[in-house]
């Protein structure tokens, strides 16, 4: 069966400080790969996504960066954190079939207050 | 890129009674397919429902149904018989399958109550 997995649970870095956050699936190959942000209360920002190995579509943010080094890891980084950043991200995957139920499978989060 | 718009403030609902939760859309793509998720305070997204742009019947999972309006581009969540554990944010969410992107929309709040 298939998992994922995201760490840390959560996470308090202080203003500019850089960031790193990871996530695995297992049992799967290919993926379609995604990050979230969801601000307190608020609904799911699209960060990026990633559809193969080193292919990021980006959506929204100026000082995040994702990177997919292998085929089941993605990586969520910044090289000076804002206030702003701070938030529930969430990593999910779906199968990359066209059609048909992807339902996207849900990481727990990362819970990250900026200080 | 498409646009998900749901726009309804949070809502109180009597335990045992029906709600919908609506949920519009906008897209060029004329394939993609359309989901529900649940988040309880908890955080964890919990998949609900899927419906295919192609799909010609409504999809139903239980208590959970979709009132999929493709000319509307409408895709409603009807929770029947509503319990206290159905208190949640409720997210609507398309995915475009000629670009795989995922998007979602700011969430309904639901309070069920006794």
């Amino acid at each position: 069966s298939q998992t994922i997995h995201q760490w840390p649970a959560t996470l308090v870095q202080p203003v500019g400080s850089p960031l790193s956050l990871e996530c695995t699936v297992e049992g799967t190959s290919n993926p379609n790969l995604y990050w979230y942000r969801q601000a307190a209360g608020r609904g799911l920002q699209l960060l990026f996504y990633s559809v193969g190995i080193g292919q990021i579509s980006s959506e929204v943010p100026q000082n995040l960066s994702a990177s997919r080094p292998q085929d089941r890891q993605f990586i969520l980084s910044s090289k000076k954190l804002l206030l702003s950043d701070s938030g529930f991200y969430l990593c999910a995957w779906s199968k990359p079939q066209g059609r048909g139920n992807t339902e996207a499978f849900f990481g727990q989060g990362t819970r990250l207050t900026v200080v | 890129a498409q646009k998900i718009t749901q726009t309804q403030p949070g809502m109180f609902v009597q335990e045992k009674e029906a709600v919908t939760l609506d949920c519009t859309y906008d897209t060029s793509d004329q394939s993609y397919g359309l989901f529900w998720y649940k988040q309880p305070s908890s955080g964890e997204m919990i998949f609900l429902i899927y419906q295919g742009s192609y799909d010609e019947q409504n999809a139903t999972e239980g208590r959970y149904s979709l009132n999929f309006q493709k000319a509307r581009k409408s895709a409603n969540l009807v929770i029947s018989a509503s319990q206290l554990g159905d208190s949640a944010m409720y997210f609507c969410a398309m995915r475009e399958y000629g670009n795989n992107r995922l998007a979602f929309g700011k969430g309904n709040q639901v309070v069920v109550i006794p």
